[in-house]
């Protein structure tokens, strides 16, 4: 099946620093999501991208497709606290059609 | 703000016993999904659902399980006899067919 390896696996990180995940794949995606998960809730969605080359922020949140549509990244800029928790990217190729989601890079900020 | 919920939010079974987990999707959801994430893992696809059948479904979703969609608002999914590597994070999920998935708090299923 479809793997995205995602990294790094965790990051431990000042208040106030930049952040920057990223998502890859050998496989091709028609849209990248990004979501947050905080302990023992379900994951929220951050950020969609729909097409190859895309930017798209949402506040402090930036990711971008990339050009070649088997990879992703996001950055938050100016962590605060409340960022702490695990951001996990998930690929799809059609409406109706399953996530597959990477494995995960836990945050952490230090206040 | 419109959102998915999941009851019970924490179920206790002993194994080979039936679980039902329940989910309301977002109202106007078209399709309909369930997840599982074993403790400290990913999430992993289970199930999609569309137009009241089975579109696609994992190598998980084996003949222990089922889903339904019983009326126009509840979404469920049913282990016939658990075992205890079934213990997870059960997680539902809809969307309109906009390609963003909407997810529920989830259902954390304890197999004994």
């Amino acid at each position: 099946g479809q793997q995205l390896n995602q990294s790094p696996q965790s990051m431990f990180i000042q208040e106030g620093e930049d952040v920057s995940m990223n998502c890859t794949s050998s496989s091709i995606f028609n849209t990248w999501l990004w979501y947050k998960q905080d302990p023992g809730e379900g994951p929220v969605l951050l950020i969609a991208l729909y097409k190859a080359g895309e930017l798209t922020s949402n506040g402090r949140l930036t990711a971008q497709f990339g050009i070649t549509r088997k990879d992703s990244f996001l950055n938050i800029s100016a962590s605060i606290p409340s960022d702490v928790g695990i951001y996990f990217c998930a690929g799809q190729n059609n409406a109706g059609n399953m996530l597959t989601f990477g494995g995960g890079t836990r945050l952490m900020v230090k206040p | 703000e419109p959102e998915v919920t999941q009851t019970p939010s924490h179920q206790v079974t002993q194994m080979g016993q039936e679980v039902i987990l329940r989910c309301v999707p977002i109202s106007n959801h078209l399709y309909f999904y369930w997840y599982r994430q074993i403790l400290g893992q990913k999430v992993e696809f289970l199930v999609s659902f569309y137009n009241n059948e089975i579109s696609e479904k994992s190598e998980i979703f084996d003949d222990q399980f089922s889903v339904e969609r019983p009326d126009g608002s509840n979404f469920t999914l049913k282990i016939r006899s658990t075992k205890l590597e079934d213990s997870a994070m059960y997680f539902c999920a809809s969307e309109t067919g906009s390609y963003e998935q909407y997810f529920g708090p989830g259902t954390r299923l304890t197999v004994t």
